[in-house]
């Protein structure tokens, strides 16, 4: 089975310039996570998808970030413009249900800087 | 952001010996989870155990959770040098059911 894929996995560009990011979650995962790690840091959520529905996006910062899932299946999270304080990996992740009882899986991550 | 804590914040240990990391958090829980990290591998699941347990196992690691102190702890018997990464544990809130990472445990098994 194949598991959580992302592109691109490295990213750098300069500020104030736009930058996407694709998951492809594991196969009949209804849940999609994308994360934000700093060095030396655990994850933060930056949104929670269940299907196409956007349950959780209490962390994202809405003013830069934009984030979809079409037909619920793959997701792409979007920064516009760009700050030096975005560098960081972004992680996605996916779930079969829709309950964090059960156990996510994660993809290797895009490592932005941003320079 | 919201963070629960770990500690140690690093561990060194000789192949063989037993590590133990311990992590802390704030609020009642629906469940805990634990993650490794490697370079390698990316973030994968461990183990999770939930409120209403006290101990779970899974080969070599051994997960036990306080409620009423609020802290968990995992544990890895007879090391390996492949064991060297960070771990991380996800508390799962019952007030809001967000998951919230601790900073994480770095580990390096020395041969």
């Amino acid at each position: 089975e194949a598991g959580v894929v992302q592109s691109p996995r490295y990213k750098i560009i300069e500020k104030k310039q736009p930058v996407a990011f694709w998951c492809n979650p594991i196969s009949g995962h209804n849940t999609l996570y994308w994360y934000r790690q700093n060095l030396g840091q655990g994850p933060e959520l930056l949104i929670r998808y269940e299907n196409e529905e956007a349950v959780d996006d209490s962390q994202l910062p809405k003013d830069r970030f934009s984030a979809e899932r079409l037909k619920g299946v793959d997701s792409t999270l979007k920064i516009q413009p760009a700050e030096l304080g975005d560098s960081a990996v972004y992680l996605c992740a996916s779930s079969p249900g829709t309950a964090y009882e059960e156990t996510q899986y994660f993809g290797p991550g895009t490592r932005l800087l941003v320079l | 952001s919201q963070q629960g804590e770990e500690d140690p914040q690093a561990l060194s240990i000789q192949e063989g010996e037993n590590a133990t990391m311990n992590c802390s958090y704030k609020t009642s829980i629906n469940n805990l989870q634990w993650y490794r990290q490697n370079s390698g591998r990316g973030l994968v699941h461990l183990i999770l155990i939930r409120s209403n347990e006290r101990e779970k196992h899974s080969g070599r690691l051994r997960v036990t959770l306080d409620t009423s102190k609020k802290s968990s702890s995992l544990l890895i018997t007879a090391s390996r040098a492949a064991d060297t990464a960070s771990y991380f544990c996800a508390a799962l809130m019952d007030s809001n059911y967000q998951l919230i990472w601790g900073a994480g445990t770095k580990l390096i098994i020395k041969p």
